[in-house]
């Protein structure tokens, strides 16, 4: 069964430093998503994406965070400058253009900020 | 703006028992509804989904949710736990009925069986 997947699965850095995850949706999947979970809270939803484009975004994801579908296959997420407070577990997740409400989510990165 | 709330961070259940996970939502439209579940080490699964058809929704391992409009509710539930059935719960709602999706999550429950 396709299945989203993410790399790495677990970064540590320092703070201050840029880090790029990434995510591979299933194959005929549009929209794009990624979500996080700080230990012990809810899962947020960061930003969805379409068409190349960002569709929605959260308060959240200001000007450290940026988004990308540099080839056919990848969705990435930048953190440009990393605080202590970014450190958590972040999901990928993608859905069919016919069946949107139906998303799948990654394994998940957990990010340790240090 | 869309708010879950899931009522009891723990539940514990014996294996053969009911298992009740409580939903409230708060939607300014109708909405469509979710639960995922997350087992250790894993991402989140879909167990199922309400979309304005039947109340009544039956997901994969025996779950089903029943959307109750006039209580805000949408509560899971298996007739029977099983051990495997130990995960961390989450219910989800969304808006839109088109496009890109914003999932908004409840602070989830984790369900331990007992044997």
């Amino acid at each position: 069964e396709p299945e989203v997947t993410q790399t790495p699965s677990h970064q540590v850095t320092q703070m201050g430093q840029e880090v790029i995850l990434r995510c591979v949706p299933i194959s005929n999947h549009l929209y794009f998503y990624w979500y996080r979970q700080i230990l012990g809270q809810k899962v947020e939803f960061l930003v969805s994406f379409y068409n190349n484009e960002i569709s929605e975004k959260s308060e959240i994801f200001d000007d450290q965070f940026s988004v990308e579908r540099p080839d056919g296959s990848n969705f990435t997420l930048k953190i440009r400058s990393t605080k202590l407070e970014d450190s958590a577990m972040y999901f990928c997740a993608s859905s069919f253009l016919g069946q949107p409400t139906t998303q799948y989510f990654g394994p998940g990165t957990r990010l340790l900020v240090l | 703006a869309q708010s879950v709330t899931q009522l009891g961070s723990h539940v514990s259940v014996s294996e053969g028992a009911l298992v009740l996970l409580r939903c409230n939502y708060s939607s300014s439209v109708p909405p469509y509804l979710f639960w995922y579940v997350q087992y250790p080490n894993q991402g989140l699964q879909l167990l199922l989904k309400y979309t304005s058809a039947a109340t009544l929704v039956k997901g994969i391992n025996g779950f089903e949710a029943e959307f109750k409009k006039s209580e805000t509710s949408f509560h899971l539930t298996k007739p029977s736990a099983h051990m495997s059935d130990a995960a961390e719960y989450f219910c989800a709602v969304s808006e839109a009925a088109q496009g890109a999706q914003k999932l908004v999550f409840g602070q989830g429950t984790r369900l331990t069986i007992n044997p």
